[in-house]
C-alpha cells in the first residue's frame, strides 16, 4: 500500500517568514495529492490539491510543487501570519481507489509574531 | 450546499462498554464515506471505507466496526471499548472516484475510562 511521509514534524517561523512542509510517498500511482490545515481541536480542511499532470499550483501566498519523478511534493507558505499556525497534513491517493487517501503524519507550523 | 454532521462531539466511556458514533452527510449522493481516528499528535489513520450502502472496506484490524445502512449514513460502532479506542474519531466523505477531497466533519473526542 500506499506509504506518505511528512517532514518536519514542527516547524517554527517568525511572522513574515516562509515555511516550507515536505512529504514523499511511495505509489507510483498515486496521482492526487491534497493538503489539509487543521486547527486545534476542529476538523481537517483542504487549502490546496494538486493533480499528477501539473508540476506546480498556487492560490494567493499557497503554493504546491510536485516531483512525479522523485515521489515527493511540497507545500509553501510565503509571508506567514500567525493565524497560518496550525497542523498541515499531506495525503496522496489514486483515482482507482474509491478516493482513499493515506495521511502523513502532520507539521505542526508555530508561526510567531 | 454539501454538509455534514457527526455527533456526539465528545464522549466518555468506560473500558468494556459498547459504542455508536454517527455520521450523516447531506446534499449530495452516492458519497464515499469514511472513518478515520486520529491520536494525539498524530495523522490521521483510516479505519473504515465505504462507496455505497452496506458495503464496507476495514483497513486496519482492530476492535471496531462500521455499518451503512442509508446512503447518507456511516456508523461507527464497538461492542466492548478498550483503553487504546480511546481518540479523536472523524467522519469524512467524497463523491466519485480518486481526485476529489475529503470533506470531515467536527469529530468525535473519545475518552475511554
Amino acid at each position: 500500500g500506499e506509504n506518505v511521509e511528512q517532514h518536519p514534524s514542527t516547524l517554527s517561523v517568525q511572522e513574515g517568514d516562509s515555511a516550507v512542509i515536505k512529504c514523499t510517498y511511495s505509489d507510483s500511482a498515486s496521482n492526487y495529492f491534497p493538503w489539509y490545515k487543521q486547527e486545534l481541536g476542529k476538523r481537517p480542511q483542504l487549502i490546496i490539491d494538486i493533480r499528477s499532470n501539473v508540476g506546480e499550483k498556487k492560490d494567493q501566498r499557497i503554493a504546491v510543487t510536485l516531483n512525479k519523478t522523485a515521489k515527493h511534493f511540497s507545500l509553501h507558505i510565503t509571508e506567514t501570519q500567525p493565524e497560518d499556525s496550525a497542523v498541515y497534513f499531506c495525503a496522496a491517493s489514486r483515482d482507482t481507489n474509491a478516493g482513499k487517501s493515506t495521511f502523513g503524519d502532520g507539521t505542526t507550523l508555530t508561526v510567531k509574531p | 450546499s454539501q454538509t455534514i454532521h457527526q455527533w456526539p462531539a465528545t464522549l466518555v466511556q468506560p473500558v468494556g462498554s459498547p459504542l455508536s458514533l454517527e455520521c450523516t452527510v447531506e446534499g449530495t449522493s452516492n458519497p464515499n464515506l469514511y472513518w478515520y481516528r486520529q491520536a494525539a499528535g498524530r495523522g490521521l489513520q483510516l479505519l473504515f471505507y465505504s462507496v455505497g450502502i452496506g458495503q464496507i472496506s476495514s483497513e486496519v484490524p482492530q476492535n471496531l466496526s462500521a455499518s451503512r445502512p442509508q446512503d447518507r449514513q456511516f456508523i461507527l460502532s464497538s461492542k466492548k471499548l478498550l483503553l487504546s479506542d480511546s481518540g479523536f474519531y472523524l467522519c469524512a466523505w467524497s463523491v466519485g472516484q480518486g481526485h476529489q477531497p475529503q470533506h470531515f466533519g467536527d469529530g468525535t473526542r473519545l475518552s475511554i475510562l
